[in-house]
């Protein structure tokens, strides 16, 4: 069976400070994989989309950056980190047919 | 670009009842998906539906993919304290291109009192 994983769970960083969040998905190949941001428990927004090892696109422009270097390895990125970068972040994958995602376990990160 | 909508916002009913919650499209949708979400965990894929019409059942929940393509409903039965969660709908649209992206509805905050 598949299983998805992320890391940390959960973080606490300071403005201006890099970020690297990793998800890994394990019984199945060639997924799709997302990342989203989900602000105050509601409404999630999708960031980034990979199909494919080093294809990644972007859906809003913002402080971030993802990297897919393997096929079951998603990553995602900040060079310095903004107060408005804290929130809940969710890896998924899916693969097609049928295009349904499943989600990661998230990590919490806050910023101060 | 498409867009859901979710009603209600939330929900506050008494342990036993049953509870029923929905979401319109502005276009047509070829997949609907129905998550659960936990505080502090990810979304929980409850139920998904890939044909016009199609009703789905997952022990006491059921859904619907309408007939429009334009609406989907998730109806509870017999809720339980452990029923309480956002849930979240989700469609896939028809767009060749952007076929893998889905658009998520605001969520349902469901709370049940025992």
């Amino acid at each position: 069976s598949q299983t998805i994983h992320q890391w940390p769970a959960t973080l606490v960083q300071p403005v201006g400070s890099p970020l690297s969040l990793e998800c890994t998905v394990e019984g199945t190949s060639n997924p799709n994989l997302y990342w989203y941001r989900q602000a105050a428990g509601r409404g999630l927004q999708l960031l980034f989309y990979s199909v494919g090892i080093g294809q990644i696109s972007s859906e809003v422009p913002q402080n971030l950056s993802a990297s897919r270097p393997q096929d079951r390895q998603f990553i995602l990125s900040s060079k310095k980190l903004l107060l408005s970068d804290s929130g809940f972040y969710l890896c998924a994958w899916s693969v097609q047919p049928p295009e349904t995602q499943y989600f990661g376990p998230g990590t919490r990160l806050l910023v101060l | 670009g498409q867009q859901l909508n979710q009603s209600p916002q939330s929900m506050f009913i008494q342990e036993g009842e049953d509870v029923s919650m929905n979401c319109t499209s502005s276009s047509i949708f070829n997949t609907w998906l129905w998550y659960k979400q936990e505080p502090g965990e990810g979304p929980v894929l409850l139920i998904a539906l890939y044909k016009a019409g199609e009703l789905t059942s997952n022990g006491r929940l059921t859904a619907q993919f309408g007939i429009t393509r334009k609406d989907s409903f998730l109806n509870i039965s017999a809720s339980i304290p452990s029923d309480v969660g956002i849930y979240f709908c989700a469609g896939q649209g028809l767009s060749g291109g952007s076929n893998y992206k889905l658009t998520f509805g605001k969520g349902t905050l469901l709370t049940v009192n025992p």
